[in-house]
């Protein structure tokens, strides 16, 4: 059973439009989120992380949004950029332990 | 700037064949890690290592071994490569609770 879900395996965004991944989670230990993005032959890198006692954190374009109560957190990219087509994987740990990866959801942003 | 270097891209096996994937890491971290990355299951653990001669199972290490004999080197061995294990192998490292640092990845087919 996959404690950490993207339910949806793909999105298409009109450059310079918003792109919201969303990401659920079944495990209410973890405490700590992360999102990573993946392009094509390139291993996974850092975007940007949360802890469970905020409920928004923001770098520049992006920012992820963590509600407790619903177990969900989304990724928001503000303007999208072409160049921000990618798979964004979302991950969960509970007290400094493994990641828990999500699926994936590849994202599309159009010119 | 941190670097994992995953020494094979692309890699053909034939079943039965023994396999090894190597992975060094330039950072000086304890933590090193193999994941394998299939469509629609994100990244799923295998093993990881917290420190030289020491490993520890992951999600998923049926099939699998690891080797961790210096500090910068993490390998992860196939005994009897099957079909089943063609995948993509991601290797990471990383120091303390901070976020993985990926390599590129190896392409492993089992034919």
């Amino acid at each position: 059973d996959q404690q950490v879900k993207q339910n949806s395996p793909s999105l298409s965004v009109q450059e310079g439009r918003i792109s919201i991944l969303n990401c659920d989670y079944t495990n209410s230990m973890f405490d700590y989120f992360l999102w990573y993005k993946k392009y094509p032959a390139e291993g996974p890198t850092f975007l940007i992380s949360i802890s469970s006692i905020k409920d928004k954190n923001e770098d520049g374009r992006f920012t992820v949004f963590l509600n407790k109560s619903a177990k969900h957190l989304s990724l928001h990219i503000v303007p999208s950029q072409p160049g921000d087509s990618a798979v964004y994987f979302c991950a969960a740990s509970a007290a400094g332990n493994m990641l828990t990866f999500g699926g994936g959801t590849r994202l599309m942003v159009k010119p | 700037d941190v670097k994992v270097t995953q020494s094979s891209r692309y890699l053909v096996k034939r079943t039965g064949e023994k396999v090894f994937l190597e992975c060094v890491q330039d950072m000086d971290h304890e933590n090193m890690f193999w994941y394998r990355q299939d469509p629609g299951l994100g990244l799923r653990l295998i093993y990881f290592s917290y420190d030289v001669k020491m490993k520890e199972k992951g999600d998923i290490p049926e099939g699998y071994s690891v080797s961790r004999e210096k500090k910068e080197r993490f390998s992860l061995i196939l005994e009897s490569a099957s079909t089943n294990q063609t995948s993509m192998y991601l290797c990471a490292s990383r120091a303390g609770n901070s976020p993985l640092h990926f390599g590129n990845g190896t392409r492993l087919t089992v034919t």
